[in-house]
């Protein structure tokens, strides 16, 4: 299978602890995306990467989220203390560049996480 | 990004063509249409797309309007396997920002 992966794809935690996510992009994907979902809403973006360069980040994003992707490749979304109201699905797109259809964002599964 | 206006829910009967509508009427001229769908517990999939002409692939045709203040999502036999969330987006296309305005799109039913 060559599309968007995440690693886990379910999280329970207590909260106050810290959670990290993996994404692997599509092979040569250049743009990678994270956004996050809450029950009945639409996902919400979060920040945007393109190689390694973090490129955009939403307001949601705040100072307990980081996300990196080090060698332009897999990206990592962390979250350090973790309350309820994080509770959402993660999920991760990639797109390539340099192509007509380059807005087509591919999307993995997502990462279902619960703060407990 | 123009925001976009869904109606929540709709119903199609199998094997019936599903008419999804979408309004933007503060979509700007360098932006385009785009349609994703999202199946329970899955990755939003991406349809179609498309900037004034109406445009068709192998899952969907979109049909937009002469002033592209709205468009329409056909499928045009829908199965079950169709029942998802369907979102309509408009973004610019090429630039650096491409951060993706999802609003709730529309609950579409595919009943037997």
């Amino acid at each position: 299978d060559t599309g968007v992966s995440q690693d886990p794809r379910h999280k329970i935690t207590k909260r106050g602890q810290n959670v990290t996510f993996r994404c692997d992009p599509i092979s040569e994907h250049n743009r990678l995306y994270w956004y996050r979902q809450t029950l009945g809403q639409g996902p919400e973006f979060l920040t945007y990467f393109q190689n390694e360069a973090q490129l955009e980040k939403s307001r949601l994003l705040s100072d307990r989220f980081s996300a990196e992707r080090p060698k332009g490749s897999f990206s990592t979304l962390e979250i350090q203390r973790t309350e309820q109201g994080d509770s959402a699905m993660y999920l991760c797109a990639s797109s390539p560049i340099g192509q007509g259809n380059d807005n087509e964002q591919f999307f993995g599964p997502g990462t279902r996480l619960t703060v407990l | 990004d123009a925001k976009t206006t869904q109606p929540p829910s709709m119903d199609c009967a199998e094997g019936r063509a599903a008419n999804l509508p979408c309004n933007h009427s503060t979509i700007s001229g360098n932006e385009y249409v785009y349609w994703y769908r999202q199946i329970h517990s899955q990755g939003p999939q991406y349809i179609i797309h498309g900037l004034k002409n109406n445009e068709t692939n192998e899952m969907a045709s979109l049909i937009i309007t002469e002033d592209r203040k709205s468009s329409t999502l056909i499928l045009p036999h829908a199965t079950l396997r169709d029942t998802a969330v369907y979102y309509c987006i408009v973004r610019v296309v090429g630039t650096g920002g491409f951060k993706t305005i999802f609003g709730a799109g529309t609950r579409l039913f595919v009943k037997a």
